[in-house]
């Protein structure tokens, strides 16, 4: 089946650790996104990529970064310098821009103890 | 810049009855619109989308939306919701920077 995995689905840290967030796709898509949900916040994009070996900020990248080597893959990782970490990450993709139909996984929940 | 307002945060329908989820959007030109739903701990699944053309938009589950330029609205309707329906809805709006920005979500409950 195609789609967009996120792994692992609940991940706890210590306060002060660096941590990587997987997701991968097979849905032969250029462009992916990561999004933090909070309760009653919706979604805030923290970064995008549009084509391999280039992404972009969103609105609350400080605390985050990205890699993109490779088309299916698409990891974040949350930095000790993310103030606020604990909640809910989304992963998407879609075939070439955001405005295309945006493709969801399953999400991590990450919680910062 | 783009922006969306849901200004229901919570809505409870019976089950049958009939549903309208508000949706607003502030952007000079016309818009891409969008519904996400989400059911709880999962990813999104567009439900419909807008971009030009015919101002009344089918999509899936029985959905539909109507964009209206006089009132900057895209409200989605179902003419008769299933107990499956209880989820959180999300209306999104893009522009031409390929992002799309998403409003804060109205949570549906069904009363059996």
């Amino acid at each position: 089946d195609g789609g967009i995995t996120q792994s692992p689905k609940y991940l706890f840290r210590k306060e002060g650790q660096n941590v990587t967030l997987s997701c991968e796709q097979n849905l032969n898509h250029d462009a992916m996104y990561w999004y933090r949900q909070d309760p009653g916040q919706g979604l805030r994009l923290i970064y995008y990529s549009q084509i391999v070996n280039d992404f972009q900020k969103g609105d609350i990248a400080e605390g985050y970064s990205v890699s993109r080597e490779k088309k299916e893959s698409f990891p974040l990782t949350v930095t000790s310098a993310q103030k606020n970490p604990t909640a809910f990450y989304l992963c998407a993709s879609s075939q070439t821009s955001g405005l295309d139909t945006q493709y969801f996984g399953p999400g991590t929940r990450l919680t910062v103890l | 810049a783009q922006s969306v307002t849901q200004p229901d945060i919570h809505i409870t329908v019976s089950e049958g009855a009939s549903l309208e989820l508000r949706c607003n959007y502030s952007y000079g030109a016309t818009p891409y619109l969008f519904w996400y739903v989400q059911s709880p701990g999962q990813g999104l699944q567009l439900l419909l989308k807008y971009f030009s053309g015919d101002t009344l938009v089918q999509g899936i589950k029985g959905f539909e939306a109507e964009f209206k330029r006089s009132q900057s609205s895209f409200n989605l309707r179902k003419p008769s919701v299933h107990w499956s329906d209880a989820a959180e809805y999300f209306c999104a709006v893009g522009a031409g920077d390929d992002k799309i920005i998403f409003g804060k979500g109205t949570r549906l409950h069904i009363l059996p």
